[in-house]
Order: structure tokens, then sequence, then C-alpha cells
């Protein structure tokens, strides 16, 4: 089975300085993974996704994960943390087993930009 | 906003009580998903549509939860007899399967809480 193990349940950074959020994944074949955020009282949205191609791979709003098959990791970064960043992230993997496309998700990061 | 849409956003309901969720996907969109999102977690797959058909289910679902998606367009996930363990964040999620590519767009969520 697919998993996804974030490392850091909560991360405060100031603003303009950059931003880590940590992820390891557990996958028996070459895995789809995805990084998602969530506002309060908002849905869900597609930050970046890995499917295979580029190791490095680029996202909104300045957000950027590197594949790394040897770590087993992808970790989310940004150069440059912005007040709007404040928000839950969320690491995923795509278990393809059962012929739909489900998404197992890690337990979030909690991010808290600080002036 | 991704173009899914939840209704209601939020439901009271006493424990024993019956409830339905709608989900109205991005237009044209093939596959329909629901997940649960308890608090301080990341939502868990319940079970997907591939138009209308209902193709899996996790364990997660009980036999107190059926979901439908009668013409392939909207989904309604109704659970009977509530319990307060299903106080949650029902979260949905469309998507357009196109050349093994898939992106899961999710709706705002409809929070629920069982008295």
């Amino acid at each position: 089975a697919q998993s996804v193990t974030q490392l850091d349940s909560h991360v405060s950074v100031s603003e303009g300085t950059p931003v880590l959020l940590r992820c390891n994944y557990s996958s028996s074949y070459s895995p789809s993974l995805f990084w998602y955020v969530q506002h309060p009282n908002k849905g869900l949205q597609l930050l970046l996704k890995y499917t295979s191609a580029a190791t490095l791979v680029k996202g909104i709003n300045g957000f950027e994960a590197e594949f790394k098959k040897s770590e087993t990791s992808f970790h989310l970064t940004k150069p440059s943390a912005h007040m709007s960043d404040a928000a839950e992230y969320f690491c995923v993997v795509s278990d393809q087993t059962g012929g739909g496309n489900k998404l197992t998700f890690g337990t979030g990061t909690q991010l808290k930009v600080e002036l | 906003d991704t173009g899914v849409s939840q209704d209601p956003r939020h439901k009271i309901t006493k424990r024993g009580q019956n409830v339905t969720f709608r989900c109205d996907p991005i237009s044209e969109h093939n596959r329909l998903y629901w997940y649960r999102q308890t608090l301080g977690q990341g939502p868990e797959f319940l079970t997907y549509f591939q138009n209308e058909a209902q193709l899996e289910k996790s364990r997660l679902l009980s036999d107190r939860f059926s979901a439908e998606r009668p013409k392939g367009s909207f989904s309604t996930l109704e659970i009977q007899r509530t319990e307060q363990g299903d106080s949650a964040m029902y979260l949905c999620a469309s998507s357009l399967v196109t050349s093994g590519q898939e992106t899961q767009y999710f709706g705002p969520g409809t929070r629920l809480l069982v008295l």
C-alpha cells in the first residue's frame, strides 16, 4: 500500500524567509505525488504534482518540490514566505490499484508565517 | 473556486437522523470521489464513481453509508442513523481521465456535526 509521512505537524517561519515542508513516501512502484494546500474554510487546492517526468516540479504561488527516489522524499519548498501562505499543507500519494486513483493523504503540516 | 460545489456547507443533526449531501462536479468530469476528513487528519478515501458506476468502496464506508451518481453528473452521499463518530468534513472531488493522467479537483466540503 502507498503511504506518505509528513515529518512536521507544525512549521513556523518569518515572512520573507524560505519554507521547507518535509514529506517521505512509501510506494511499491513509481508513484504519483502531489502537494495540496487547505486554507481555513476553503477547499483543497492543488499546488503541484509529480508524475515521473521532471524530478523538480514547479507549482503555483512560487512553490516547488523535488522528487528524490534514493531518499523516498518529496519535500516542498518556497524561497520566500508570504503571509498568505499560512495554511495546512498535505503531501499526497496516488494509489492506482483497483482502477481508480485513490489519494492517500499525509496528516498535514500547519504552516505559520510571522511578521 | 475549483468549480466543484457541495451542498450544504454545514449540517448539524441529532444522532439517529439521516442526512444527505450533494456534490456537483466540474462539467464533463467522468470520475467523482468522496473523502472524509476528521479533525487534525488528512482526508481519507471513501468511494468513487466512473460515470454512473460506483467502482470501489473503502472499508470506512459502513452499510449505513450509500452513495449514488444516477446520471453520471451530480452525486449524493447519504448517511443513515447517524452516529457521533460520523462528525467530519465530507469532501467531494472530480476529475477527467485523459491519456492516463488525472488531477482531482476538490469542493469546499460539507461539515457534519452529529449531536
